[in-house]
């Protein structure tokens, strides 16, 4: 079974533009999380798609926004970038999101210049 | 509140065992994960606790004590790939979320 994949894998951005990340689950997974990570804050959880619905929610601002396709797929969208924003932004996919375990995709790092 | 603790860092020599504790504090327990992450990359699945006692799984075994709030995780015979951060995680059922510890940063030096 191929794992979880992200695209792209690095983004160089500046200040103000915005930015779509892609995210493919495994095959049969229909829960997708999203987090953010940088070093020495953790893991920072963005928000969890289930069934194309959001079902819980990070302590974000909006610029932070989302969505899940019928197909599971999942896409984060980042609005008016921040140079804060610059982490790695890592999904990972689960059954059903009700405590299974989580497994992570390779990550997509962005760089805020 | 929800919280869970680890160590920050920690330090063992080749061949060794080490330990790596956490605690935690959430408003429901439904189980508590270990991830390892080397630099630079995801987080891998190491074990899964949702009862108490010990789950062992080759070199690597992982305790829970859910009276106490505490787990570990034992890593034997170490090898410098074991160099990594080893993340910590509850699920809560109650808001149905993944409460994430700030990681172990472990250094296995020869």
């Amino acid at each position: 079974k191929a794992g979880v994949t992200q695209t792209p894998r690095y983004l160089i951005k500046t200040r103000g533009q915005q930015v779509t990340l892609s995210c493919s689950p495994i095959s049969g997974h229909r829960s997708v999380s999203w987090y953010q990570q940088t070093p020495g804050q953790g893991l920072q959880f963005l928000f969890e798609y289930f069934s194309e619905t959001q079902r819980n929610k990070g302590n974000f601002p909006g610029r932070f926004s989302g969505r899940q396709f019928s197909n599971s797929r999942s896409e984060m969208n980042v609005s008016t970038l921040e140079l804060g924003d610059s982490a790695l932004y890592l999904c990972a996919s689960s059954l059903d999101g009700t405590g299974n375990t989580q497994y992570f995709g390779p990550g997509t790092r962005l760089t805020v210049l | 509140g929800q919280n869970i603790d680890q160590p920050t860092e920690m330090t063992a020599t080749e061949g060794a065992i080490v330990q790596i504790n956490c605690t935690y504090q959430t408003s429901g327990f439904n189980g508590l994960f270990w991830y390892q992450q080397h630099a630079g990359e995801a987080p891998t699945f190491l074990s899964y606790n949702v009862l108490d006692g010990l789950e062992e799984k080759g070199r690597f075994s992982s305790f829970l004590s859910r009276s106490k709030g505490y787990s570990y995780l034992l890593l034997k015979e170490l090898q410098m790939k074991d160099s990594a951060s080893y993340l910590c995680a509850v699920y809560d059922g109650n808001n149905r979320k993944l409460i994430w510890g700030l990681g172990t940063s472990l250094a296995v030096n020869p």
